[in-house]
């Protein structure tokens, strides 16, 4: 089993639409948590940190369930600039840092 | 803001060769990390480095090795190159003392290994 599982892709939804993407981690000595957005051939870029309490950053929501070792990411009136792979990102504090992602969710937003 | 920056962008080689990439961290950000992504692939950890020590290891093979230096740059180094080591290569920094190390990338070095 993969130390972090992310929902299998890809979601096709229309603009407008609400989509949730689920990540699981099976490390509790997990520590923090992220969501990054890549597009093709480019780096990807922190889209949240995922606190404790979840946080919300305009149309996007993020949870953090510490018992059930899962994450989700919440996209409310998809964009079609929405369109891209979705990473979550689990750091462990191993006395270093390491940092495991996710294989990702590609998100299509169609017209 | 300035950003982590990588070099070369693009790199060319040969099987068995010996390449070498750059990468400039955010300044005042401690800790620096090196990713491998395949194509259609997660980014994979290689391999971090904290106050110029090295912190953490991961899938990172013995024909690599990475350093950090005084001014805080990172070089990743890669012998006897082989097919499978084409790939996007990743730098990212972070600052330790903020707690949750979140981290910023830099664009890539694209690999490709003839």
């Amino acid at each position: 089993r993969k130390e972090v599982e992310q929902d299998p892709g890809p979601f096709n939804v229309p603009e407008g639409a609400t989509v949730a993407f689920n990540c699981t981690y099976s490390n509790s000595a997990s520590q923090s948590f992220f969501w990054y957005r890549q597009d093709c051939r480019k780096e990807p870029k922190l889209l949240m940190s995922v606190y404790s309490s979840g946080n919300e950053d305009g149309r996007f929501t993020a949870q953090l369930n510490r018992a059930s070792q899962y994450i989700s990411l919440l996209i409310r009136d998809s964009k079609l600039s929405d369109s891209a792979t979705y990473l979550c990102a689990v750091n462990m504090d191993t006395g270093g840092f390491k940092t495991i992602f996710g294989a990702g969710t590609r998100l299509f937003v169609k017209a | 803001a300035a950003g982590v920056i990588q070099s070369p962008r693009h790199l060319i080689k040969e099987k068995r060769e010996t390449a070498t990439l750059k990468c400039y961290p955010i300044p005042r950000h401690d800790t620096v990390y090196w990713y491998q992504q395949g194509p259609g692939q997660d980014p994979q950890f290689l391999i971090s480095f904290y106050e110029k020590m090295q912190s953490d290891k991961g899938s990172i093979p013995d024909r690599f090795s990475a350093q950090q230096f005084s001014d805080y740059h990172s070089e990743l180094n890669m012998s006897s190159l082989e097919l499978g080591d084409s790939a996007l290569y990743f730098c990212a920094s972070s600052l330790r003392g903020t707690g949750f190390h979140e981290q910023f990338f830099g664009p890539g070095t694209r690999l490709t290994v003839l």
